[in-house]
């Protein structure tokens, strides 16, 4: 099983729509959460951190979901600039960090 | 401000011939990572050195693969021989050792084994 599973899509939604993507993760002594963004062509970036208490960073917001393990990112009110490829990512141990395959995302005008 | 510097950006090579990637981390930065990113498998870890010494290699395919860290500023990867199947983009990244730590990714290299 991998260590973090993530819907590849692609997610095709129109702007000003709000979207949700959800991974799950494998390993229940998972320390840190996080969201990366990667555009095309381009190296990830951080997005955002995830929290226990769940977390807003502007349009998008982060949740944690320690028993059923998984994690979810909200976007809403979707811009054409946020199309691009959104990565699920898991610290276990020290440095372990584990990233889903990906889930895209194109916001359609 | 400098970030993860990675060369070469792309490289298109023969099968069998040896492939050296280069990468400069951030400075002061003290976890040096090198992934590996395809469409099949996506981002998956090949090794990472803390202060310069290997802690994990276990991602790393076989032993075609290598990886160094001479110095604090400076690692390679090497793949020899290489295979059209080690056609990837293959990421360095840096971080710092604090709880809950970004790591930051280089541009990557783009290679292609023909």
């Amino acid at each position: 099983r991998k260590e973090v599973e993530q819907d590849p899509g692609p997610f095709n939604v129109p702007e000003g729509a709000t979207v949700a993507f959800n991974c799950t993760y494998s390993n229940s002594a998972s320390q840190s959460f996080f969201w990366y963004r990667q555009d095309c062509r381009k190296e990830p970036k951080l997005l955002m951190s995830v929290y226990s208490s769940g977390n807003e960073d502007g349009r998008f917001t982060a949740q944690l979901n320690r028993a059923s393990q998984y994690i979810s990112l909200l976007i809403r009110d979707s811009k054409l600039s946020d199309s691009a490829t959104y990565l699920c990512v898991v610290k276990t141990g020290a440095n372990n960090l584990f990233f889903g395959t990906g889930t895209r995302l194109t916001v359609i005008p | 401000d400098a970030g993860v510097i990675q060369s070469p950006r792309h490289e298109v090579t023969e099968m069998g011939q040896e492939v050296t990637l280069r990468c400069k981390p951030i400075s002061g930065h003290d976890y040096l990572f090198w992934y590996r990113q395809t469409m099949m498998r996506g981002l998956e870890l090949l090794i990472y050195f803390n202060n310069n010494v290997p802690i994990d290699d276990s991602g790393m395919p076989e032993d075609r693969f290598s990886a160094k860290m001479p110095n604090a500023s400076f690692s390679t990867l090497k793949i020899q021989p290489s295979e059209p199947r080690d056609s990837a983009v293959y990421f360095c990244a840096s971080s710092f050792l604090v709880p809950g730590n970004t790591i930051y990714f280089g541009e990557g290299s783009w290679l292609t084994v023909v």
